[in-house]
């Protein structure tokens, strides 16, 4: 089993500021025979099931706003939302799908607005 | 749109057998040549999210190897629905279970339903 593990727990900034979530996988979710990161981010916020706003490590699910973004290959990913606004306050998730199973979720990273 | 129901008891004894069900609206389950998977992910505050299985048809199935046998999923055509069966609840079956779409066949989830909590208590 892939052990998903995010950094950090929380994090808390002001608005307008850059948003840094870091995943890392046990082994690689990178298949080089198609040259794919099976590598998804969900944001949830309080009260509602999770949305997807990335797969494949970096292409964004439609309707996601630009300021979301994804990077990373092989065991080192990053959501970076680049202007913190009030509705990202959410927890987000991180989940590969490339060995299963099983598929595997982080343990989520808390934003919040200081 | 394409809309995701979860319904359930929401209190299920131990060692009995906890039966969810999924109504998709929107879409047609039935459809062929589709490459779409239909899965269960639950959530409680002590695992986070967990994924407990996927299918494509009722031929076509993977579950987690953790729970060891206790699931079982399948799809109800003529009412559009998905369910879930699993055997032998314990309190660490308690959590908040979702049904989602996973529209590549790949292995993320692109929509999901609201979810259905689930209590065990005799």
């Amino acid at each position: 089993e892939i052990v998903m593990t995010q950094s950090p727990d929380s994090l808390a900034l002001s608005l307008g500021e850059r948003a840094t979530i870091n995943c890392r996988s046990s082994q690689t979710v990178f298949d080089t025979s198609n040259s794919k990161n099976y590598l998804a981010w969900y944001q949830q916020k309080p009260g509602q099931s999770p949305k997807l706003l990335i797969h494949w490590a970096s292409t964004r699910e439609s309707g996601v706003p630009d300021r979301f973004s994804g990077s990373g290959s092989g065991t080192d990913f990053t959501l970076t939302i680049s202007s913190l606004q009030p509705e990202d306050v959410a927890v987000y998730y991180c989940q590969q799908y490339y060995f299963t199973p099983p598929i595997t979720f982080g343990q989520g990273t808390r934003l919040d607005i200081k | 749109q394409v809309q995701l129901q979860e319904s359930g008891p929401g209190v299920v004894k131990p060692s009995e057998t906890l039966s969810l069900t999924c109504t998709v609206s929107g879409y047609s389950i039935g459809t062929g040549y589709s490459l779409i998977y239909w899965g269960w992910i639950r959530q409680s505050p002590e695992k986070g999210l967990e994924w407990i299985g996927s299918l494509y048809n009722s031929a076509s199935t993977y579950y987690n190897p953790s729970l060891k046998g206790r699931v079982s999923m399948s799809l109800d055509t003529s009412k559009n629905q998905i369910s879930l069966d699993l055997a032998f609840v314990t309190a660490a079956d308690a959590a908040v279970y979702f049904c989602a779409r996973n529209r590549s066949g790949a292995g993320f989830f692109d929509l999901w339903g609201r979810g259905t909590l689930v209590a065990v208590s005799s």
